[in-house]
């Protein structure tokens, strides 16, 4: 099971960070990654990060604003939102990976809403 | 723009088998494997079939997959109410160095 949260309200060029916890699996031993849906629209993949924290990877729409970590320690995967725009107003999902079997485990998603 | 390529919608009565394709390139459905997925508005998605063609334990076998070179398509049989989703395409694409979906593909059920 994976449980987002930390989504909300926020102003252009605001911060936000997501969390997503997991549960009922060896999270250390798995991939994960933030896929988004924005209003009206379909999925879109957002950031990659390895199991034990590398490698890391992010959509060119998000590269250089958002920031992926994880602690296994937590059994928690996040995602730091900086500078964010009006376009990334959407419902975030934490998936976990399994690469060519799938992303088999979504979590329930958390809606981040920028507008001024 | 997705980079995967997919018709908006379908549609299809109780009964009839309905098909959706996905268009893609060398670097993502032409190198890996391809997954689905079914989205109902306001749940999280749910993984329907991977590598290519492979169905997770609990889906049914009306939902059966395919991919030929840097093509894909998701059969729906024995279509059913309960249908009514938005199916998406996916691949790792290895020039982009992440997950790439098709835009989405509504299945009506008449």
């Amino acid at each position: 099971q994976l449980v987002e949260s930390g989504g909300g309200f926020i102003q252009p060029g605001g911060s936000l960070r997501l969390s997503c916890a997991g549960s009922g699996f060896t999270f250390s031993s798995y991939s994960m990654n933030w896929v988004r849906q924005a209003p009206g629209k379909g999925l879109e993949w957002v950031s990659y990060i390895g199991n034990s924290g590398r490698p890391i990877y992010y959509a060119d729409s998000v590269k250089g604003r958002f920031t992926v970590s994880r602690d296994n320690g937590e059994k928690s995967v996040y995602l730091q939102m900086n500078s964010l725009r009006d376009e990334d107003t959407a419902v975030y999902y934490c998936t976990r990976d399994l690469r060519s079997y799938g992303l088999d485990v979504w979590g329930q998603g958390t809606t981040v809403t920028v507008s001024s | 723009q997705s980079v995967l390529t997919q018709p908006p919608s379908t549609s299809g009565t109780p009964g009839q088998k309905v098909t959706i394709s996905c268009s893609g390139g060398h670097s993502n459905i032409g190198s890996d494997f391809v997954c689905w997925y079914q989205h109902v508005p306001g749940t999280a998605p749910k993984l329907l079939i991977y590598r290519n063609d492979e169905r997770p334990s609990g889906v049914s076998d009306r939902f059966s997959g395919s991919k030929s070179g840097t093509s894909a398509s998701l059969a729906i049989s024995g279509l059913r109410s309960e249908d009514e989703a938005v199916y998406y395409c996916a691949a790792w694409d290895d020039s982009l160095r992440g997950w790439v979906f098709g835009g989405g593909t509504k299945v009506n059920v008449l």
